[in-house]
């Protein structure tokens, strides 16, 4: 079974400060995909990234920034210079990959919500 | 318009009472997702969809029913409400080809179901 662990069940920061939101998981497939969505006030799921389990690289997206290591199961993600807009909860998810390279359902962590203050 | 779109966005319901909630892609994508989203359990899949007449059951499908008789439509039917199903519904689709990034899931915009 998989599952998906995101501890931060809440974090405020101050605006301007770097934030990182931990997501850990748990799967017995030797190929998947990780990803992070967004869900803003408004109430939609917004995707971020996805990552499959065969590229490590680490990828920066403006001021967002993704660590993937496969050693520690764990896919986290750095907002560098955070501001009031990022305010949101964050959801990690884990996804088996088909045979044909296809994700399937996905399996999401409990979300963090961030707060960015002024 | 192009996209993932679900109906009603708001609905209020008894218990005991039968509520179907609707969700359209136009984008011809196979798999077809529902989920709940509660506090503290992030979002779990009620049921999924495959292709046209294929379905079948995710973590939470007790009390539930799904269809897809053509591959854009995907209601999802709840028999007899419950408190219980009290939630924030939504719909997916995964992209796997064309316009859209291949293997990632689109969400609808959800439905906010209360129970009374």
């Amino acid at each position: 079974a998989q599952k998906v662990t995101q501890a931060q069940t809440e974090i405020s920061v101050v605006e301007k400060e770097d934030v990182t939101l931990d997501c850990v998981y748990e799967t017995r497939d030797t190929t998947y995909y990780l990803f992070w969505y967004k869900q803003p006030p408004s109430g939609e799921l917004v995707f971020l990234i996805r990552r499959n389990s065969f590229d490590e690289q680490n990828e920066i997206s403006g001021r967002y920034s993704w660590n993937f290591q496969k050693s520690t199961s764990s896919f986290n993600f750095t907002i560098t210079a955070s501001q009031v807009v990022d305010s949101a909860v964050y959801f990690c998810a884990l996804s088996e990959m088909g045979s044909s390279g296809s994700a399937r359902q996905l399996t999401f962590g409990s979300g963090t919500q961030l707060t960015v203050l002024p | 318009d192009a996209g993932i779109t679900q109906s009603p966005r708001y609905k209020i319901t008894e218990t005991g009472r039968q509520v179907t909630l609707m969700c359209h892609q136009t984008w011809s994508h196979s798999y077809m997702f529902w989920y709940r989203q509660d506090l503290g359990h992030g979002l779990r899949l009620i049921y999924y969809s495959a292709a046209a007449d294929i379905t079948d059951k995710g973590e939470v499908p007790d009390g539930y029913v799904v269809s897809r008789s053509k591959t854009e439509n995907f209601p999802l039917t709840l028999e007899s409400a419950t408190r219980s199903q009290t939630s924030v519904y939504f719909c997916a689709s995964v992209g796997t080809s064309g316009a859209l990034a291949k293997n990632i899931q689109y969400f609808g915009a959800g439905t906010r179901l209360s129970v009374l």
